[in-house]
């Protein structure tokens, strides 16, 4: 969905380094999400945040942290990348506003993570 | 608690042939359902959404499912699959209450000539 874009698309790191993972929405959804998906796994969630002020872990948090900068922006950050975080991310947004559809998530294109 | 089961990890049609793919789930509450769909290198997309209006939900692409409160089940079919059609595809339950969504671990469908 090209209303919800992430960069970078694909990035080669090495063990140790601190990486940033950045998304941007413009569907002016209040709430976002931060997942990782591994072959075999389906998606798992490593953050979510319901607006600006709130950030919730989700069942894969450690290892990461996340910053919510703007409505329309959610970063994640490797603090210290290892190989088993090499994975494909995906970030997401929904809506929260009653009448409207709230549990439906919009994905972005990924960020495929090699950690060497 | 929520979960969701996808029954098959890999699924291979011949093009023309009709398209089943798999899921049952498990939820204390009436859950939204989701199919979601991944072609290679892309993100995920929504094919179609259960939300309690009607059992049998159409989605885009000629996609649909069937909500099966008894068998727990949200399996989704197509009549006549088509070479495009193939990808990932992400059986998804939704917690309304967190927002929060949990998702199967995927079924690989394959189309062949």
């Amino acid at each position: 969905d090209a209303d919800v874009t992430q960069t970078p698309r694909n990035r080669i790191t090495k063990t140790g380094k601190r990486i940033m993972l950045e998304c941007s929405q413009t569907k002016g959804h209040d709430r976002m999400y931060w997942y990782r998906q591994d072959p075999g796994l389906g998606l798992r969630l490593i953050y979510y945040s319901f607006d600006v002020k709130d950030i919730n872990k989700g069942e894969i948090s450690d290892g990461y942290s996340v910053s919510r900068q703007a409505q329309a922006k959610f970063s994640l950050s490797l603090e210290s990348a290892i190989p088993n975080q090499t994975a494909l991310y995906f970030c997401a947004t929904s809506d929260s506003l009653a009448g409207r559809d709230t549990d439906t998530q919009y994905f972005g294109p990924g960020t495929r993570l090699t950690v060497l | 608690a929520q979960s969701v089961t996808q029954l098959d990890s890999h699924v291979s049609v011949s093009e023309g042939t009709p398209v089943l793919l798999r899921c049952n789930y498990s939820s204390s509450y009436s859950p939204s359902l989701f199919w979601y769909v991944q072609h290679p290198n892309k993100g995920l997309q929504l094919l179609l959404k259960y939300t309690s209006a009607a059992t049998l939900v159409k989605g885009i692409n000629g996609f649909e499912a069937e909500f099966k409160k008894s068998e727990t089940s949200f399996h989704l079919t197509k009549p006549s699959a088509h070479m495009s059609d193939a990808a990932e595809y992400f059986c998804v339950v939704s917690d309304p209450a967190a927002s929060k969504l949990t998702f199967g671990t995927g079924t690989r469908l394959q189309v062949t000539l």
